[in-house]
């Protein structure tokens, strides 16, 4: 079965350190990969997406993502954290040929202080 | 473009009441896709169209959830009879054709059935 896995609940960091959001997937083929990013009452926002090429993709609110292919993973990533990153954080999946996105089930990244 | 829009955002009925959640999408953008999100299960996809069409609504738990698109611009989901488990958030999201580009949410219905 096509899933998506984000094997953290919570991720806690302090402000100004590096902050890490792991994702994995297991898809047949070579997946778009994407993560959003969803703030309290809010929709979701997408943030970035590997479609191919570069395996560093770099996205919205200095947010960047490694695709490695023979982990199967998407970890998203950011230098410096800030307070204002915490939210829910979403890493999806859409196998090639397919029009449905495979979402995980969310990290919370808090930042503190 | 004001983005993908959502009404009402919050809505409070009363079990076996009919909802009626509604959603405009991007212009341009051909697909269109529904989702539940509660603590519980997270994000489901109920139900998405391609060019107006229902193409899969194998996520739409019971006969109570239809959809419709009657055209590009405009859709539907509704429940009836409403019961306090349908309770959660409503999103709706779309896209352009070319599946490598990104989906966009709207800011969601949050649904209270009581």
């Amino acid at each position: 079965a096509q899933s998506v896995a984000q094997p953290e609940d919570q991720v806690n960091v302090a402000e100004g350190n590096p902050l890490t959001v792991k994702c994995t997937y297991s898809v047949s083929g070579n997946p778009y990969l994407f993560w959003y990013v969803q703030y309290p009452n809010r929709g979701l926002q997408f943030l970035l997406k590997y479609i191919t090429g570069d395996n560093l993709v770099k996205g919205s609110y200095g947010f960047e993502a490694e695709f490695n292919k023979s982990q199967t993973s998407f970890h998203l990533k950011k230098p410096s954290a800030l307070v204002s990153d915490s939210a829910l954080y979403f890493c999806a999946v859409r196998p090639q040929g397919y029009n449905k996105l495979i979402f995980g089930a969310g990290t919370r990244l808090a930042v503190h202080p | 473009d004001a983005g993908v829009i959502q009404s009402p955002r919050h809505e409070v009925t009363e079990m076996g009441q009919e909802v009626t959640l509604r959603c405009k999408p991007i212009s341009g953008h051909n697909s269109l896709f529904w989702y539940r999100q509660t603590m519980m299960r997270g994000l489901e996809l109920l139900i998405y169209f391609n060019n107006n069409v229902p193409i899969d609504d194998s996520g739409m738990p019971e006969d109570r959830f239809s959809a419709k698109m009657p055209n590009a611009s405009f859709s539907t989901l509704k429940i009836q009879p409403s019961e306090p488990r349908d309770s959660a958030v409503y999103f709706c999201a779309s896209r352009l054709p070319q599946l490598n580009t990104e989906a966009f949410f709207g800011q969601g219905t949050r649904l209270t059935v009581v």
